[in-house]
């Protein structure tokens, strides 16, 4: 069965640094996301991507960030200059017919 | 703007015991909702769907029925187990392509 996949699981980064998550969406979808979530909190919408360009875009989703599809695969997240208040689960998903899926996330932990 | 409520947890149950998870949504329109279940140390995985009202959508036992005059989707399951303890989120979209608005989660553990 397709499956979103991530890159890396976990990823350590200093404060200021940059750092860019990895996606591979399920091959024949055409919509794609970056959702958040803090520890123990609720997963935020950070933004969608359609037809190789924004769709929507949340407010906690500034100028720091940018998300790219370099290539026919890959889907990536990039955090220009990292602050303590990232660290969170990213994950990616992709959407079919009527649906999300999910992949298993990036826990991204900024010191 | 669109928004779900969940209920607060842990819940806590006992195996074999009934389960109720109760979502209320607020949106315009017909959005279409999600019940996601999230497993110890894992990511997301869709546990079941509906796209219209008074559809019941079901899977692995669970089930939740789309109710547009009280804007509900409760997640129940009638004999839980051991391995159905993770987080529950509740989760509407109000188009195709559109983002998931999720409610805050609801943890459940059940115990032998």
């Amino acid at each position: 069965e397709p499956e979103v996949t991530q890159t890396p699981s976990h990823q350590v980064t200093q404060m200021g640094q940059e750092v860019i998550l990895r996606c591979v969406p399920i091959s024949n979808h055409l919509y794609f996301y970056w959702y958040r979530q803090i520890l123990g909190q609720k997963v935020e919408f950070l933004v969608s991507f359609y037809n190789n360009e924004i769709s929507e875009k949340s407010e906690i989703f500034d100028d720091q960030f940018s998300v790219e599809r370099p290539d026919g695969s890959n889907f990536t997240l990039k955090i220009r200059s990292t602050k303590l208040e990232d660290s969170a689960m990213y994950f990616c998903a992709s959407r079919g017919e009527y649906e999300q899926y999910f992949g298993p996330g990036t826990r991204l932990t900024v010191t | 703007g669109n928004s779900v409520t969940q209920m607060e947890g842990p819940v806590t149950l006992s195996e074999e015991a009934f389960l109720t998870i109760n979502c209320t949504y607020t949106a315009t329109g017909y959005p279409s909702l999600f019940w996601y279940v999230q497993y110890p140390g894992e990511g997301l995985q869709l546990l079941l769907k509906a796209t219209k009202a008074d559809d019941k959508g079901s899977n692995k036992g669970f089930e939740a029925t789309y109710r547009k005059e009280t804007t509900s989707f409760h997640l129940e399951k009638g004999s839980v187990q051991v391995s159905d303890s993770a987080v529950y989120f509740c989760a509407l979209d109000k188009a195709a392509g559109n983002k998931l608005t999720f409610g805050g989660g609801t943890r459940v553990l059940v115990k032998p």
